[in-house]
């Protein structure tokens, strides 16, 4: 299994407040994606990640924002957290497009107060 | 606009009865898909995947799908479901559209009576 930690595993937060998600990986996989799920809406992209400083946005972006300075890290920020922003994230990593397996992390619960 | 479609958001089996979980999606090109499974608070793992090779894919836990694209489908089964069985399930697919970006289908969470 790949290794991919996500740090903070829980957290509660207030409206307004700046939150940080970290995903870190040792598997050295080119791609990385952030996924938001929410029920009745399965998984939803937020953003993803095809190489080192290179991102682009997923379907649920607004609100997020992402870098990625080492192969092994990608960090997702919500630069001011709303309550629609509550949900569980999964960040997930594959070796290679397309045919590539995604590996997942265990998710993040974030509540916004 | 979603292309896959996962048809009912709950399948009730009992233990021993045969699973059967729909996946269908749209492509204007030979889809990659995939099925994973969700179990309680835990992220998701790999099931199979069919990347245009066989159509009948056999996964782990006994878990197979075949492509059909005629139907446009890639239905998951199991002959007899375990009580350990119960999960979330859940399709997507690649390079629907020409991209290579993962898209899920809203998952189907399956219960398994003893």
């Amino acid at each position: 299994d790949a290794g991919i930690t996500q740090s903070p595993r829980h957290k509660v937060t207030e409206t307004g407040t700046p939150v940080t998600l970290r995903c870190h990986q040792t598997e050295n996989h080119r791609y990385m994606y952030w996924y938001r799920q929410d029920p009745g809406h399965g998984l939803r992209l937020i953003h993803y990640s095809y190489g080192v400083k290179d991102t682009d946005k997923g379907e649920v972006s607004d609100g997020y924002s992402v870098s990625r300075s080492k192969t092994e890290d990608f960090l997702l920020t919500l630069e001011s957290a709303t309550s629609s922003q509550t949900s569980v994230y999964f960040c997930a990593t594959s070796e290679g497009a397309y045919t590539g397996e995604l590996f997942f992390g265990e998710g993040s619960r974030l509540t916004v107060l | 606009a979603q292309s896959v479609t996962q048809l009912g958001s709950h399948v009730s089996v009992s233990e021993g009865a045969l699973v059967l979980l729909r996946c269908n999606y749209s492509s204007s090109v030979p889809p990659y898909l995939f099925w994973y499974v969700q179990y309680p608070n835990q992220g998701l793992q790999l099931l199979l995947k069919y990347t245009s090779a066989a159509t009948l894919v056999k996964g782990i836990n006994g878990f197979e799908a075949e492509f059909k694209k005629s139907e446009t489908s890639f239905h998951l089964t199991k002959p007899s479901a375990h009580m350990s069985d119960a999960a979330e399930y859940f399709c997507a697919v690649t390079r629907s559209g020409g991209s290579y970006i993962p898209t899920f289908g809203r998952g189907t969470s399956l219960i398994v009576h003893p």
